[in-house]
């Protein structure tokens, strides 16, 4: 069975400072996608952004980033010069090609300073 | 702007009276997905239509069902809601075939609170 890991239950970081967030999964599949989703208190989530395992590239949009290392089934994701508004609830997501099915990790809380 | 809906935002039943909660949506997706959060875990899927096939997760306790009368529609019926079923139901969709590969759209939730 597929299952998606984010080891940090909480992570912090300081008004415009760099953070980084980790997810890990398993499965035995060689195509399918990956996201990262943010979830703000008491609001809907929405992509971040996502991955085909199929991509050497990594991912990237605006300040978010990812680090894609299929060999190690590792998945982190980083926001750059961090804002206020950067403050939900993230979380790491996996899904089969072959599937509808989206596994989520436990999810990592992001606080930011000011 | 095209999106998914949830009715209501919050919803507090009785124990064992059923209750009825409700997804629309103007994207004209074809897979429709309910999921079940509780607070601080990750959601939980509990079932999700593939056009009009239904798809039950084999964890999926027999006290929630679902009805899907056409796209745009979907419902989630909780029979008889125990306390343990508190928690934020996520209504998502997406468009079957490259579509998934784009992830969900979700709608804002429904929290669901059982006295």
């Amino acid at each position: 069975a597929q299952t998606v890991t984010q080891s940090q239950p909480e992570m912090s970081v300081q008004e415009a400072e760099t953070v980084t967030l980790s997810c890990t999964y398993d499965t035995s599949e060689s195509d399918y996608y990956l996201f990262w989703y943010k979830q703000p208190p008491s609001r809907q989530m929405i992509l971040v952004i996502r991955q085909e395992a199929y991509k050497q590239q990594n991912a990237t949009e605006n300040r978010f980033s990812v680090n894609f290392q299929k060999a190690a089934k590792s998945f982190s994701l980083k926001i750059s010069d961090s804002q206020l508004g950067d403050a939900a609830m993230y979380f790491c997501a996996y899904k089969w090609q072959g599937a509808q099915k989206l596994v989520f990790g436990q999810g990592t809380r992001l606080t930011i300073n000011p | 702007d095209a999106m998914v809906i949830q009715n209501p935002r919050y919803q507090v039943t009785q124990f064992g009276k059923p209750v009825t909660l409700s997804c629309s949506q103007t994207l004209n997706h074809n897979v429709m997905y309910w999921y079940q959060q509780k607070s601080s875990q990750a959601p939980k899927l509990l079932f999700h239509y593939y056009d009009k096939d239904f798809n039950n997760e084999a964890d999926t306790p027999d006290n929630f069902q679902s009805r899907r009368p056409n796209t745009s529609f979907c419902f989630l019926d909780i029979r008889s809601p125990g306390l343990g079923d508190a928690a934020m139901y996520l209504c998502a969709t997406s468009r079957a075939g490259t579509g998934t590969r784009y992830g969900y759209t979700f709608g804002s939730g429904t929290r669901l609170t059982v006295v």
